[in-house]
């Protein structure tokens, strides 16, 4: 009902594997966001896309890798991840725009990623 | 820097009962939003509240205001007449406006654990 989806909703992995977390948000919004919430910590943002744009790495390991095709999906490539990175993956969107504006951010449900 | 902090861990009311959340922020911005953000069990994030710091009328949604004390630094939750479907993690959140080198980035804190009692 928010319009922003994820997928998988639950992902369990290896150290030596790849995956990609996918979020596809049906708000007509130009800007997305990848979060992670790990247990007892603050929402931790990572990335941000504006217009296809990245706009902000947030200091987030090189084996998170984002891509962006277009305004509506965001994807999240992950390798050679670590049990530490274990945690809730929350993609979020926003309208954005080219203007000085500030709004609100909707998010979608997660992918609960388990790193063994 | 800006930070948020969110003093209750976790909290408890009684069904139909009243109760206030409370959130503080640093910042040194004049110019901010804020947001109350409840995430259930389910784990979808859905916002609850938004308030423009440029705003000195608190806002409402419902069941749900605000008690907004910009120069406390204060961004309290009031929720009135809990339901059950009430219980979740709360997220106070602070977002400094966009500019022409830095975009929205919102500041969450660390949650609050509400649960309503039937």
């Amino acid at each position: 009902e928010t319009g922003v989806t994820q997928t998988p909703r639950h992902l369990v992995m290896g150290m030596t594997n790849k995956k990609s977390l996918k979020c596809e948000q049906h708000l007509g919004h130009n800007a997305m966001y990848w979060y992670k919430q790990s247990a007892k910590k603050p929402l931790e943002l990572m990335f941000v896309y504006n217009f296809k744009e990245q706009t902000e790495n947030n200091s987030v390991p090189s084996r998170f890798s984002p891509e962006c095709p277009n305004s509506s999906h965001l994807f999240l490539h992950l390798h050679t991840l670590q049990p530490e990175d274990s945690a809730l993956y929350l993609c979020a969107s926003s309208q954005e725009g080219g203007g000085l504006s500030t709004d609100t951010q909707y998010f979608g449900p997660g992918t609960r990623l388990t790193v063994l | 820097a800006q930070t948020v902090t969110q003093s209750q861990p976790e909290m408890s009311v009684q069904e139909a009962e009243t109760v206030t959340l409370s959130c503080t922020y640093d910042t040194s911005e004049s110019n901010y939003y804020l947001f109350w953000y409840k995430q259930p069990p389910s784990r979808q994030m859905i916002l609850v509240i938004r308030q423009e710091a440029y705003k000195q009328q608190n806002a409402t949604e419902n069941r749900f205001s605000v008690n907004f004390q910009k120069a406390a630094k204060s961004f309290s939750l009031k929720i009135s007449d809990s339901q059950l479907g009430d219980t979740a993690m709360y997220f106070c959140a602070f977002m400094k406006p966009k500019s022409k080198t830095s975009y929205d980035k919102v500041i969450f804190g660390p949650g609050t654990s509400l649960s309503v009692i039937p």
